[in-house]
């Protein structure tokens, strides 16, 4: 059962309007969120996080959004640019076992058509 | 850029054979992760390590096994390769435990991956 989940495995928007990407997961006990952007035959790069505690965190052009309630967190991408073309994952984090422990969605696959 | 090489890249094995994938870093982190990635799971870890010779298991443990015998070295080791284990293997390391109190913070970052084949 995926704790984590990405529901839209693809999403294309047009170059400098705004790109959504939304994560869903079920653990209560997540109290740290992740954003990484992964490039074919490369490594995922951190992209941007948001703590529990908070509800927005910003980061130039990148924005993430948490409703705890809902147990649902949003990315968004204003404006978009071709460079973002990219898969986007989701992570949520908590302490398990000796160390925190990151569980990730499925990825979304973002195309900023120019 | 943190410092994490795999080796190597890329191999083709056959079912049955012992196949050991490296992972490096050279800022001495101590905190050392092995993901798989398949397509519709994401990443999915497999065993972390949170300091020399300790190590624990994670989601998809089975089937593989970690050492760790000095900080900057992670060894992943499947002792008999299935094609179920066909996928890319990624290494992460974590410049923060995320455990003392008050913190939970814990970005972890990643080598560029492993493809490998098991055929």
């Amino acid at each position: 059962d995926q704790q984590v989940k990405q529901n839209s495995p693809s999403l294309s928007v047009q170059e400098g309007r705004i790109s959504i990407l939304n994560c869903d997961y079920t653990n209560s006990m997540f109290d740290y969120f992740l954003w990484y952007k992964k490039y074919p035959a490369e490594g995922p790069t951190f992209l941007i996080s948001i703590s529990s505690i908070k509800d927005k965190n910003e980061d130039g052009r990148f924005t993430v959004f948490l409703n705890k309630s809902a147990k649902h967190l949003s990315l968004h991408i204003v404006p978009s640019q071709p460079g973002d073309s990219a898969v986007y994952f989701c992570a949520a984090s908590l302490l398990s076992g000796s160390a925190r422990q990151l569980t990730f969605g499925s990825g979304t696959q973002l195309t900023v058509l120019p | 850029d943190a410092g994490i090489t795999q080796s190597p890249r890329h191999k083709v094995t056959e079912t049955g054979t012992p196949v050991t994938l490296r992972c490096h870093q050279t800022e001495n982190h101590r905190y050392m992760y092995w993901y798989r990635q398949d397509p519709g799971h994401g990443l999915r870890l497999i065993h972390y390590s949170y300091g020399v010779k300790d190590t624990d298991k994670g989601e998809v443990s089975d089937g593989y096994s970690v050492s760790r015998s000095k900080t900057e070295d992670f060894l992943l080791t499947l002792e008999s390769a299935t094609s179920s284990q066909t996928s890319v293997y990624f290494c992460a390391i974590s410049t923060s435990s995320g455990l003392a109190v008050g913190s939970i913070y814990n970005e972890q970052f990643f080598g560029p991956g492993t493809r490998l084949t098991v055929l």
